[in-house]
Protein backbone atom coordinates (compact mmCIF):
# COMPACT_ATOMS: atom_id res chain seq x y z
CA UNK A 1 0.00 0.00 0.00
CA UNK A 2 1.06 3.49 -0.75
CA UNK A 3 2.68 5.27 2.15
CA UNK A 4 2.68 8.79 1.18
CA UNK A 5 0.21 11.75 0.87
CA UNK A 6 0.14 14.01 -1.88
CA UNK A 7 -2.15 17.21 -2.88
CA UNK A 8 -4.54 15.71 -6.11
CA UNK A 9 -3.50 18.82 -8.13
CA UNK A 10 -1.10 22.08 -8.37
CA UNK A 11 -0.84 24.76 -10.74
CA UNK A 12 2.03 26.46 -11.36
CA UNK A 13 3.34 29.22 -13.76
CA UNK A 14 5.74 28.83 -16.67
CA UNK A 15 9.63 29.84 -15.56
CA UNK A 16 8.64 29.46 -12.23
CA UNK A 17 9.47 27.25 -9.53
CA UNK A 18 7.27 23.81 -9.13
CA UNK A 19 7.46 22.71 -5.28
CA UNK A 20 5.68 19.35 -5.38
CA UNK A 21 4.90 18.59 -1.46
CA UNK A 22 4.82 14.81 0.01
CA UNK A 23 4.05 13.49 3.50
CA UNK A 24 5.63 10.52 4.43
CA UNK A 25 5.09 10.32 8.29
CA UNK A 26 4.93 6.74 8.77
CA UNK A 27 8.79 6.60 6.80
CA UNK A 28 10.96 3.82 8.56
CA UNK A 29 14.78 4.63 8.87
CA UNK A 30 15.62 2.00 6.10
CA UNK A 31 13.36 3.48 3.47
CA UNK A 32 14.19 6.13 0.65
CA UNK A 33 12.11 8.58 -1.12
CA UNK A 34 11.50 8.26 -4.82
CA UNK A 35 9.90 10.64 -6.94
CA UNK A 36 8.39 9.59 -10.56
CA UNK A 37 6.22 11.01 -13.30
CA UNK A 38 4.20 9.99 -15.79
CA UNK A 39 3.17 12.01 -19.08
CA UNK A 40 -0.16 11.11 -20.13
CA UNK A 41 -0.23 7.53 -20.78
CA UNK A 42 4.10 6.71 -21.35
CA UNK A 43 5.50 4.77 -18.55
CA UNK A 44 7.00 6.65 -15.44
CA UNK A 45 9.85 8.44 -15.81
CA UNK A 46 12.24 8.36 -12.91
CA UNK A 47 13.31 12.29 -11.11
CA UNK A 48 15.06 11.80 -8.21
CA UNK A 49 15.48 9.81 -4.79
CA UNK A 50 17.07 10.35 -1.86
CA UNK A 51 17.36 8.37 1.90
CA UNK A 52 17.97 11.55 4.25
CA UNK A 53 20.53 14.18 2.68
CA UNK A 54 18.83 16.82 -0.04
CA UNK A 55 19.51 15.58 -3.43
CA UNK A 56 20.11 17.45 -6.92
CA UNK A 57 19.85 16.77 -10.52
CA UNK A 58 20.05 17.71 -13.49
CA UNK A 59 15.63 17.62 -13.64
CA UNK A 60 15.59 18.35 -9.96
CA UNK A 61 15.87 18.86 -6.44
CA UNK A 62 14.47 16.87 -3.11
CA UNK A 63 14.67 18.39 -0.20
CA UNK A 64 13.87 15.73 2.38
CA UNK A 65 12.91 17.38 6.15
CA UNK A 66 15.13 16.26 8.86
CA UNK A 67 12.54 14.09 10.81
CA UNK A 68 12.02 12.46 7.14
CA UNK A 69 8.68 12.64 7.67
CA UNK A 70 8.07 15.12 4.73
CA UNK A 71 9.64 16.03 1.47
CA UNK A 72 9.59 18.59 -1.19
CA UNK A 73 10.48 18.00 -5.02
CA UNK A 74 11.41 21.14 -6.77
CA UNK A 75 11.26 21.60 -10.64
CA UNK A 76 13.43 25.51 -10.58
CA UNK A 77 12.20 26.19 -14.09
CA UNK A 78 8.93 24.71 -14.83
CA UNK A 79 8.48 24.46 -18.29
CA UNK A 80 5.16 23.51 -20.34
CA UNK A 81 6.75 19.74 -20.85
CA UNK A 82 6.79 19.41 -17.12
CA UNK A 83 3.47 18.71 -16.92
CA UNK A 84 2.14 15.09 -15.86
CA UNK A 85 1.54 13.40 -12.57
CA UNK A 86 4.25 13.15 -10.20
CA UNK A 87 4.53 10.45 -8.16
CA UNK A 88 6.12 10.42 -4.33
CA UNK A 89 6.72 6.42 -3.36
CA UNK A 90 8.65 5.55 -0.41
CA UNK A 91 10.56 1.95 -0.34
CA UNK A 92 13.01 -0.06 1.71
CA UNK A 93 16.18 -1.13 -0.40
CA UNK A 94 16.62 -3.38 -3.30
CA UNK A 95 17.63 -6.51 -1.04
CA UNK A 96 13.68 -7.29 -0.20
CA UNK A 97 12.48 -6.69 -3.64
CA UNK A 98 11.94 -4.21 -5.95
CA UNK A 99 7.99 -3.70 -6.24
CA UNK A 100 6.77 0.23 -5.63
CA UNK A 101 3.63 0.99 -4.38
CA UNK A 102 2.50 4.28 -6.42
CA UNK A 103 -0.44 6.49 -4.37
CA UNK A 104 -2.57 8.94 -6.55
CA UNK A 105 0.31 11.56 -7.14
CA UNK A 106 -0.24 14.87 -7.70
CA UNK A 107 -1.00 16.31 -11.21
CA UNK A 108 1.21 19.24 -11.85
CA UNK A 109 -0.26 21.39 -14.36
CA UNK A 110 2.02 24.21 -15.90
CA UNK A 111 0.67 27.55 -17.48
CA UNK A 112 1.85 29.21 -19.86
CA UNK B 1 21.96 2.33 -23.66
CA UNK B 2 18.51 1.36 -24.85
CA UNK B 3 15.89 1.31 -22.93
CA UNK B 4 13.15 -0.64 -21.51
CA UNK B 5 11.19 -2.18 -24.53
CA UNK B 6 7.75 -3.87 -24.48
CA UNK B 7 6.14 -5.58 -27.32
CA UNK B 8 3.09 -5.40 -28.80
CA UNK B 9 2.44 -1.35 -27.82
CA UNK B 10 -1.31 -2.04 -28.49
CA UNK B 11 -3.42 -5.26 -28.20
CA UNK B 12 -6.81 -5.79 -28.75
CA UNK B 13 -8.45 -9.25 -27.49
CA UNK B 14 -11.71 -10.78 -26.54
CA UNK B 15 -13.27 -12.49 -22.97
CA UNK B 16 -11.98 -15.65 -22.49
CA UNK B 17 -8.45 -15.19 -24.91
CA UNK B 18 -5.07 -15.19 -23.28
CA UNK B 19 -2.52 -12.98 -24.09
CA UNK B 20 1.08 -12.76 -23.90
CA UNK B 21 3.16 -9.90 -23.25
CA UNK B 22 6.62 -9.34 -23.80
CA UNK B 23 9.32 -6.83 -22.22
CA UNK B 24 13.34 -6.72 -22.91
CA UNK B 25 14.97 -4.78 -19.59
CA UNK B 26 17.82 -2.47 -19.81
CA UNK B 27 21.37 -4.26 -20.79
CA UNK B 28 22.54 -5.66 -17.52
CA UNK B 29 19.39 -5.20 -15.50
CA UNK B 30 18.67 -8.38 -13.84
CA UNK B 31 15.25 -7.22 -12.21
CA UNK B 32 12.19 -6.67 -14.28
CA UNK B 33 8.63 -5.82 -12.89
CA UNK B 34 5.25 -5.70 -14.01
CA UNK B 35 2.48 -3.00 -13.04
CA UNK B 36 -1.05 -2.99 -14.15
CA UNK B 37 -2.55 0.80 -14.40
CA UNK B 38 -5.96 1.29 -14.45
CA UNK B 39 -7.86 4.63 -14.20
CA UNK B 40 -9.89 3.45 -11.14
CA UNK B 41 -6.83 1.51 -9.42
CA UNK B 42 -4.24 3.66 -10.65
CA UNK B 43 -0.67 1.60 -11.11
CA UNK B 44 -0.44 -1.57 -9.09
CA UNK B 45 2.08 -3.72 -8.69
CA UNK B 46 1.99 -7.49 -10.24
CA UNK B 47 5.36 -9.59 -9.80
CA UNK B 48 8.68 -9.00 -10.15
CA UNK B 49 11.18 -11.43 -11.15
CA UNK B 50 15.07 -11.66 -10.42
CA UNK B 51 17.48 -14.02 -12.09
CA UNK B 52 14.46 -15.93 -13.53
CA UNK B 53 12.90 -16.42 -10.42
CA UNK B 54 9.81 -14.41 -9.07
CA UNK B 55 10.90 -12.64 -6.21
CA UNK B 56 7.89 -10.61 -5.06
CA UNK B 57 3.80 -10.87 -6.34
CA UNK B 58 0.82 -8.73 -5.62
CA UNK B 59 -2.18 -9.31 -4.88
CA UNK B 60 -3.80 -10.31 -8.33
CA UNK B 61 -5.50 -13.67 -9.49
CA UNK B 62 -3.56 -16.65 -10.31
CA UNK B 63 -4.52 -15.60 -14.25
CA UNK B 64 -1.93 -13.17 -14.09
CA UNK B 65 1.34 -15.22 -14.32
CA UNK B 66 4.71 -14.50 -15.36
CA UNK B 67 8.16 -16.03 -16.11
CA UNK B 68 11.74 -14.64 -17.02
CA UNK B 69 14.39 -16.13 -19.47
CA UNK B 70 18.18 -16.19 -18.67
CA UNK B 71 18.95 -13.35 -20.63
CA UNK B 72 16.46 -11.09 -18.32
CA UNK B 73 13.66 -10.25 -20.74
CA UNK B 74 10.25 -11.18 -19.47
CA UNK B 75 7.23 -12.48 -20.25
CA UNK B 76 3.20 -11.69 -18.64
CA UNK B 77 0.62 -13.60 -19.34
CA UNK B 78 -3.28 -13.60 -18.75
CA UNK B 79 -5.77 -16.43 -19.04
CA UNK B 80 -9.09 -16.57 -19.53
CA UNK B 81 -9.17 -12.20 -20.59
CA UNK B 82 -11.64 -10.25 -18.64
CA UNK B 83 -13.28 -6.98 -19.25
CA UNK B 84 -11.64 -5.38 -16.22
CA UNK B 85 -8.24 -6.71 -17.71
CA UNK B 86 -8.07 -3.65 -20.23
CA UNK B 87 -5.25 -1.49 -18.63
CA UNK B 88 -1.62 -0.20 -19.92
CA UNK B 89 0.50 -2.95 -18.59
CA UNK B 90 4.08 -1.46 -17.84
CA UNK B 91 7.48 -3.45 -17.13
CA UNK B 92 10.16 -1.83 -15.74
CA UNK B 93 13.73 -2.82 -15.00
CA UNK B 94 15.74 -2.26 -12.03
CA UNK B 95 19.64 -2.92 -11.15
CA UNK B 96 20.40 -1.45 -7.39
CA UNK B 97 17.64 0.60 -6.35
CA UNK B 98 15.60 2.43 -9.05
CA UNK B 99 13.00 1.19 -11.82
CA UNK B 100 13.32 2.21 -14.59
CA UNK B 101 10.00 1.73 -16.86
CA UNK B 102 9.01 1.03 -20.41
CA UNK B 103 6.57 2.80 -22.70
CA UNK B 104 3.85 -0.26 -21.59
CA UNK B 105 1.75 -2.14 -23.97
CA UNK B 106 -2.38 -0.87 -23.98
CA UNK B 107 -4.77 -4.13 -23.76
CA UNK B 108 -7.92 -3.59 -24.50
CA UNK B 109 -10.70 -6.22 -24.18
CA UNK B 110 -13.94 -6.47 -26.05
Amino acid sequence: DAKTTQPPSMDCAEGRAANLPCNHSTISGNEYVYWYRQIHSQGPQYIIHGLKNNETNEMASLIITEDRKSSTLILPHATLRDTAVYYCIVRAGSLTGNQFYFGTGTSLTVIP
Amino acid sequence: KAGVTQTPRYLIKTRGQQVTLSCSPISGHRSVSWYQQTPGQGLQFLFEYFSETQRNKGNFPGRFSGRQFSNSRSEMNVSTLELGDSALYLCASSVSDTQYFGPGTRLTVL
